[in-house]
């Protein structure tokens, strides 16, 4: 079955980097674009990034441009965030999440979420 | 990035009650919008995909309609079940923004 596990979550000062990691089972991962979609507590979904399936073409909300970088790893099945100059305001749950190939732009698979939180 | 303005941000309203959501985008983005359910603690759940189809699975209550910048979202008789927030998202352009979503409430 479809699963995407994220991971590298945590509490970072501001400033501070992470990495977050997304790994993919059930399917076969370099056939799918990727989003990066975040949610702070009790506010709504935001997409931070997108990637071909190949990884050559790359998206980024003008909100984290510059800050985040998404890359991935179609041998190690994987996807990846790189998230520098963390600020208070990223605070979020972070899901990778899988664009359908039946259904163009539809996010048909999400993973579990990886909470982070930026504070001194 | 395309802008994707939903109201009302929150709704309250009986079991049996008919429920309409819109969307609004700030440019035209043809049928290209997708309709999510999100209950607390989940990932969100697809609905409705291209403005109008009705996903797998999915009761034939949620229904979509609408193209290019105004778009709705209806629940024809409101469940117990159905309390959740609700999103739509366009895939015109990418990045593929939502709106601010509407929290959906029993009276």
């Amino acid at each position: 079955q479809v699963q995407l596990v994220e991971s590298g979550g945590g509490l970072v000062k501001p400033g501070g980097s992470l990495r977050l990691s997304c790994a993919a089972s059930g399917f076969t991962f370099s056939d799918y674009y990727f989003s990066w979609i975040r949610q702070a507590p009790g506010k709504g979904l935001e997409c931070l990034s997108y990637i071909s399936s190949s990884g050559s073409t790359k998206y980024y909300a003008d909100s984290v441009r510059g800050r985040i970088t998404v890359s991935r790893d179609n041998a190690k099945n994987s996807l990846y965030l790189q998230m520098d100059s963390l600020r208070a305001e990223d605070t979020a749950v972070y899901y990778c999440v899988r664009e359908s190939r039946d259904l163009v732009g539809a996010n048909d698979y999400w993973g579990q979420g990886t909470l982070v939180t930026v504070s001194s | 990035d395309i802008q994707m303005t939903q109201s009302p941000s929150s709704l309250s309203a009986s079991v049996g009650d008919r429920v309409t959501i819109t969307c609004q985008a700030s440019q035209d983005i043809s049928n290209y919008l997708n309709w999510y359910q999100q209950k607390p603690g989940k990932a969100p759940k697809l609905l409705i995909y291209d403005a109008s189809n009705l996903e797998t699975g999915v009761p034939s209550r949620f229904s979509g309609s609408g193209s290019g910048t105004h778009f709705t979202f209806t629940i024809s008789s409101l469940q117990s079940e159905d309390i959740a927030t609700y999103y739509c998202q366009q895939y015109d352009t990418p990045l593929y923004t939502f709106g601010q979503g509407t929290k959906l409430e029993i009276k």
